[in-house]
């Protein structure tokens, strides 16, 4: 998974409380994002961020919210969860370069009752 | 983007068989493309990609075709092995970091 760990990989929380989930990266990738995955939908962005501090919105980023304090670190929030955003969560990475691949990490599956 | 269902297409290929797996692009200005292989409960995996100089690029046992006249892009994998079973995706660049990705399509390799 290209040097990208995701942690939790797996929670069940409640309607109304916050989530995190965190991206730590090991390969000193400038560009970050945050996906969602739900059945019959391609991926889609959430947040993205382009160095320290530097983040902005995707497709879907109501709800959400995030931060980048360190380059290999990038956390999505959910401030106060709700059952639409039970679905399967994607880190990936990027480098510096237009148009360069972008490498997953292996998920975080949330479940909000 | 892609039309979404609940329900993806599935192919089903016997072992040793060529499979094929096509998706179609939005844009015709997109000029760069990606697929990816996951596998369940994994993060998508890259397998190859192509820029649109490109009608064609290969990898170890995998091919990529591009038709930029009818926007379609094709994945081939030669010699389907049990372990190629996934859901393949394409993913097509919007410009800059911005990607598309399609739904997927569920490889399913009969012994």
């Amino acid at each position: 998974d290209a040097g990208i760990t995701q942690s939790p990989r797996h929670k069940v929380t409640e309607t109304g409380t916050p989530v995190t989930l965190r991206c730590h990266q090991t390969e000193n990738h400038r560009y970050m994002y945050w996906y969602r995955q739900d059945p019959g939908h391609g991926l889609r962005l959430i947040h993205y961020s382009y160095g320290v501090k530097d983040t902005d919105k995707g497709e879907v980023s109501d709800g959400y919210s995030v931060s980048r304090s360190k380059t290999e670190d990038f956390l999505l929030t959910l401030e106060s969860a709700t059952s639409s955003q039970t679905s399967v969560y994607f880190c990936a990475i990027s480098g510096d370069r237009s148009q360069e691949t972008q490498y997953f990490g292996p998920g975080t599956r949330l479940l909000v009752l | 983007g892609e039309s979404v269902g609940l329900h993806l297409p599935t192919l089903s290929v016997q072992e040793g068989d060529n499979s094929i797996i096509n998706c179609a692009y939005s844009n015709s200005a997109s000029d760069y493309f990606i697929w990816y292989k996951q596998e369940s409960g994994k993060g998508p995996q890259f397998i190859i990609d192509i820029r649109s100089n490109m009608d064609k690029r290969q990898g170890q046992r995998v091919t990529v075709l591009l038709n930029k006249t009818v926007k379609h892009l094709s994945l081939q994998i030669a010699a389907t092995q049990p372990g190629d079973s996934a859901v393949y995706f394409c993913a097509e660049n919007k410009g800059g970091q911005n990607f598309v990705f399609g739904p997927g399509t569920r490889l399913s390799v009969l012994p």
